[in-house]
């Protein structure tokens, strides 16, 4: 059984569309995150979630913005899609030792 | 600006020799440390925690930490080429405010 997934592996769009990943673990983990790793291959945390309370929002712009259904449950809506946008969008969780566990990624590509 | 630190490499060892990977950070209230192998296109995997003082040995790998010194390392024995990947340092201050280094490739040459 996958620990954390995500859905879609792979993601095209167009400037301007409004897109969402979502992402789940079965780990029975209490928080989750969103990072993005551009093309330089930095990995940047955008988003942590505990509890279904946003902990930390990165100087991220607003028009992305996370949604936590539930504890087992972490999506990300990107609206207005930019060219820069473009890059790798992992989902993790942890347990209270932080301990991250990743998804295996979505590849953003905005046309 | 809390920042991590590692040689981007690429580090190249022969195999069966001791890799050593090096990561610097700046946050002196930083509580945990991870060490993260990358497979090109794949995601981050969990290698090793620390999170006080002196060595922790799993397997072949051997982290370190030097709080003093704002210093973690990771000591991969026994090289292997299914080693060769990206590693990344990653530092935890207070909450779940987590900062990756940009990671260092490591190269095993058979």
């Amino acid at each position: 059984d996958t620990a954390v997934s995500q859905t879609p592996k792979y993601l095209v769009t167009q400037m301007g569309n409004d897109k969402s990943i979502k992402c789940e673990q079965n780990l029975g983990h209490d928080t989750m995150y969103w990072y993005k790793q551009d093309s330089k291959k930095f990995l940047k945390i955008m988003f942590s979630y505990n509890n279904k309370e946003l902990i930390i929002n990165e100087t991220v712009p607003n028009r992305f913005s996370p949604k936590s259904p539930d504890k087992a449950h972490l999506n990300l809506h990107i609206n207005s899609l930019e060219l820069g946008d473009s890059a790798v969008y992992f989902c993790a969780s942890s347990s209270r030792s932080y301990e991250q566990y990743f998804g295996p990624g979505t590849r953003l590509t905005v046309t | 600006q809390k920042e991590v630190e590692q040689n981007s490499g690429p580090l190249s060892v022969p195999e069966g020799a001791i890799a050593s990977l090096n990561c610097t950070y700046s946050d002196r209230v930083s509580q945990s440390f991870f060490w993260y192998r990358q497979y090109s296109g794949k995601s981050p995997e969990l290698i090793m925690s620390i999170y006080s003082n002196g060595d922790k040995e799993d397997g072949r790998f051997t982290a370190q930490l030097n709080k003093a010194s704002q210093y973690v390392s990771l000591l991969i024995r026994d090289s292997q080429p299914s080693d060769s990947a990206t590693y990344l340092c990653a530092v935890n201050g207070y909450g779940q405010n987590f900062v990756f280094g940009p990671g260092t490739r490591l190269s095993v040459l058979p």
